[in-house]
């Protein structure tokens, strides 16, 4: 099983702050890599895929980074609607797909 | 694009079958599209991916949790089914249903998720 790290686990952060989120793989991904958004209450929201692209709707502050073992979820600007808590899932081992334990972003 | 919802009861007793439905509308589930899936959720803790099928194809479910979990497709109701069995208490969980295309092979769309918790 490929094991997924998030860092850190709890971002605290003020509105128009830039944000860096990190995933760190146990081995290799590749490039086969997503980042999700969780807000209360809801289900999981695709931000990012095949670790740098945009999935449809999501804002230009959102980009990600990173290949291998080494991810990076950025957000340029921080929003109010964007506190929320993030996932990265790979997909490298289809037959074991896995989360990272997630990176709460909380209001400074 | 295909929307999913969850359905099924809340509360099920220590060791039973946990039994959810998953409606598929906007799109077909047979349609050889999509990989559908079931994931899982701790009360505020983290995901775990629970397995997934695909139509005429494959089924392939978490290594932990396999013998115990089915993952089917009902193409008359358009839904896709999960039944996981001797359920304890570390199964509460808000269960959801997932589908990946064929084209992305993300999870895209999301159901909203069913609490299921285990108790008797």
């Amino acid at each position: 099983e490929i094991v997924l790290t998030q860092s850190p686990a709890t971002l605290s952060l003020s509105p128009g702050e830039r944000a860096t989120l990190s995933c760190r793989a146990s081995q290799s991904v590749y490039i086969h890599l997503a980042w999700y958004q969780q807000k209360p209450g809801q289900a999981p929201r695709l931000l990012i895929y095949d670790a740098s692209n945009r999935a449809t709707g999501i804002p230009a502050r959102f980009s990600g980074s990173g290949s291998g073992t080494d991810f990076t979820l950025t957000i340029s600007s921080l929003e109010p609607e964007d506190f929320a808590v993030y996932y990265c899932q790979q997909r490298t081992n289809w037959l074991a797909l896995t989360f990272g334990g997630g990176t709460k972003v909380e209001i400074k | 694009q295909v929307q999913l919802q969850e359905s099924g009861p809340g509360l099920v007793k220590p060791s039973q079958t946990l039994s959810l439905t998953c409606i598929v509308s906007g799109g077909s589930i047979s349609s050889g599209g999509y990989y559908w899936s079931w994931i899982r959720q701790d009360p505020g803790k983290g995901l775990e991916w629970i397995g997934y099928t695909y139509y005429r194809g494959g089924t392939h479910y978490n290594p932990s949790l396999k013998g115990r979990v089915t993952i089917s497709i009902d193409t008359s109701k358009n839904q896709l089914s999960l039944k996981l069995s001797s359920v304890t208490a570390a199964d509460t969980a808000v269960y959801y249903c997932a589908a990946q295309s064929n084209v992305l092979n993300w999870f895209d769309p999301w159901g909203q998720g069913a609490l299921v918790i285990v108790s008797s």
